[in-house]
C-alpha cells in the first residue's frame, strides 16, 4: 500500500530532551515536507526537501532540524524542545509537479507532540 | 509568498442540506493547483477535490463541487446533501509549480441531524 508512515502518533516529552519524529514514504517521491498544525493557523511549513541531500527552510523552521540522506526518509529533529513546539505535526510527500500533474501531497497520519 | 484565507472558522449545516465553504488566495502566478482537504477527528488529511488553474471547468466529485473564480482568486467548496460523516475540519490549499503548498486556517463544519 502506498503510504507515508509517521511515528510516533503521540509523544509527551519534557523541555530540552532531544527527540526525533520519523517519516518514511514508499512511493519514490522526490518531494517531502513537514508541517505543524495549530488552531486558527492551519498548517504551516517547517522544512521541505526537493530530493536527497537537498533541504530548505519553510515558514517556521526555528527550533527544528531535518535530514534527507535517503529518498524515502525525512526525519524531523527537535534538539531542545520547548512548550511552544507543542503541536500536531504532519509529514507529506509528492512527486514533482511536472511529473504528478499537481495531484498534491500524500500525508502521514500525524504526530501529536506535547512538550511540558 | 502566496496566502490562503478561509474567512469562516466555523460553519453549520442541517443534514441533507447544502453548504458552501469560502476560500480566497493571493498569488501572482498564472499556473497553480487548488485543493480542499478534509480532516475528521482521526486527524487524517483526506483529499476531497482538486482544481487546475488552467482549467475553466469547475471540478466535481460526487456531492462535492467547487466554484473556481480565477480572476477573483476565489475557490469555494459546495457540499450537497450533507451527511453526518461530512462533519470535519476543511482546509483549502494552494500549490505552486515548485510543489510548495499553502493552507488556509481551516473551517470546522458541523452537521446537525
Amino acid at each position: 500500500e502506498a503510504q507515508v508512515t509517521q511515528n510516533p502518533r503521540y509523544l509527551i516529552t519534557v523541555t530540552g530532551k532531544k527527540l526525533t519524529v520519523t517519516c518514511s514514504q514508499n512511493m519514490n517521491h522526490e518531494y517531502m515536507s513537514w508541517y505543524r498544525q495549530d488552531p486558527g493557523l492551519g498548517l504551516r511549513q517547517i522544512y521541505y526537501s526537493m530530493n536527497v541531500e537537498v533541504t530548505d527552510k519553510g515558514d517556521v523552521p526555528e527550533g527544528y532540524k531535518v535530514s534527507r540522506k535517503e529518498k524515502r526518509n525525512f526525519p524531523l529533529i527537535l534538539e531542545s524542545p520547548s512548550p511552544n513546539q507543542t503541536s500536531l505535526y504532519f509529514c507529506a510527500s509528492s512527486l514533482r509537479v511536472s511529473a504528478s500533474l499537481g495531484y498534491g501531497y500524500t500525508f502521514g497520519s500525524g504526530t501529536r507532540l506535547t512538550v511540558v | 509568498a502566496q496566502t490562503v484565507t478561509q474567512s469562516q472558522p466555523e460553519m453549520s449545516v442541517q443534514e441533507a442540506e447544502t453548504v458552501t465553504l469560502s476560500c480566497t488566495y493571493d498569488t501572482s502566478e498564472s499556473d497553480y493547483y487548488l485543493f480542499w482537504y478534509k480532516q475528521p477527528p482521526s486527524r487524517q488529511m483526506i483529499l476531497v477535490i482538486r482544481q487546475e488553474a488552467y482549467k475553466q471547468q469547475n471540478a466535481t466529485e460526487n456531492r462535492f463541487s467547487v466554484n473556481f473564480q480565477k480572476a477573483a482568486k476565489s475557490f469555494s467548496l459546495k457540499i450537497s446533501d450533507s451527511q453526518l460523516g461530512d462533519a470535519a475540519m476543511y482546509f483549502c490549499a494552494y500549490m505552486s509549480n515548485n510543489n510548495d503548498m499553502r493552507f488556509g486556517a481551516g473551517t470546522r463544519l458541523t452537521v446537525k441531524p
